[in-house]
């Protein structure tokens, strides 16, 4: 069976340091790969999506960036944090060549001081 | 593009009372639709979906949901809930040509009281 991973688990950074939150996909091959994330209150905004190793597509502009340096693996990272990334952030995946339905991590919470 | 509108934020509702859940979507494509359910500080679970054929969709745990094209909504029922029915809700739809990632409606807090 597939299972999706993702780490830490919860996170309290200082505004303008670093971010590498990981995702990573067991029991499946060339997966979609997708980051959200859930502000306080709001619904889920989509971030990235990937389709293949090194292929990345943002759909929100924004102070942060993906990565996929494996077939199974999606990081989700930034330079410097803004008070306004904080969040639930959730990571996704679903088979590749016409699937539908998502599954999902059990997420990051991320709190930027 | 899609849109997806859940006019409820909160749904509080009495343990054993039927409760609607509302979902209407914006699409020029077609689209597949899902209900999410999301309990505190968890990950997102698929409780049930539309792809094709019968409009009636139900899940393992008692709700069903009904595609209406014309309404273009999706909303989400059960006869009669539980405590542990208490989570948000998510409603979203992907379409169903490119990338099928999920553009989510806002969600629904649904509240069950002893």
């Amino acid at each position: 069976s597939q299972t999706i991973h993702q780490w830490p688990a919860t996170l309290v950074q200082p505004v303008g340091s670093p971010l590498s939150l990981e995702c990573t996909v067991e029991g499946t091959s060339n997966p979609n790969l997708y980051w959200y994330r859930q502000a306080a209150g709001r619904g889920l905004q989509l971030l990235f999506y990937s389709v293949g190793i090194g292929q990345i597509s943002s759909e929100v502009p924004q102070n942060l960036s993906a990565s996929r340096p494996q077939d199974r693996q999606f990081i989700l990272s930034s330079k410097k944090l803004l008070l306004s990334d904080s969040g639930f952030y959730l990571c996704a995946w679903n088979r590749g060549g016409g699937a539908d339905t998502q599954y999902f991590g059990p997420g990051t919470r991320l709190t930027v001081l | 593009a899609q849109s997806v509108t859940q006019l409820d934020s909160q749904v509080p509702v009495f343990e054993e009372a039927p409760v609607e859940l509302r979902c209407n979507y914006s699409s020029s494509v077609s689209v597949y639709l899902f209900w999410y359910v999301q309990y505190p500080n968890q990950g997102l679970q698929l409780l049930l979906k539309y792809l094709s054929g019968s409009t009636l969709v139900e899940s393992i745990n008692g709700f069903e949901a009904e595609f209406n094209k014309s309404q273009t909504s999706f909303h989400l029922r059960k006869p009669s809930v539980h405590i542990s029915d208490t989570a948000e809700y998510f409603c979203a739809v992907s379409d169903v040509t490119g990338r099928r990632a999920l553009t989510f409606g806002s969600g629904t807090r649904l509240q069950v009281q002893p």
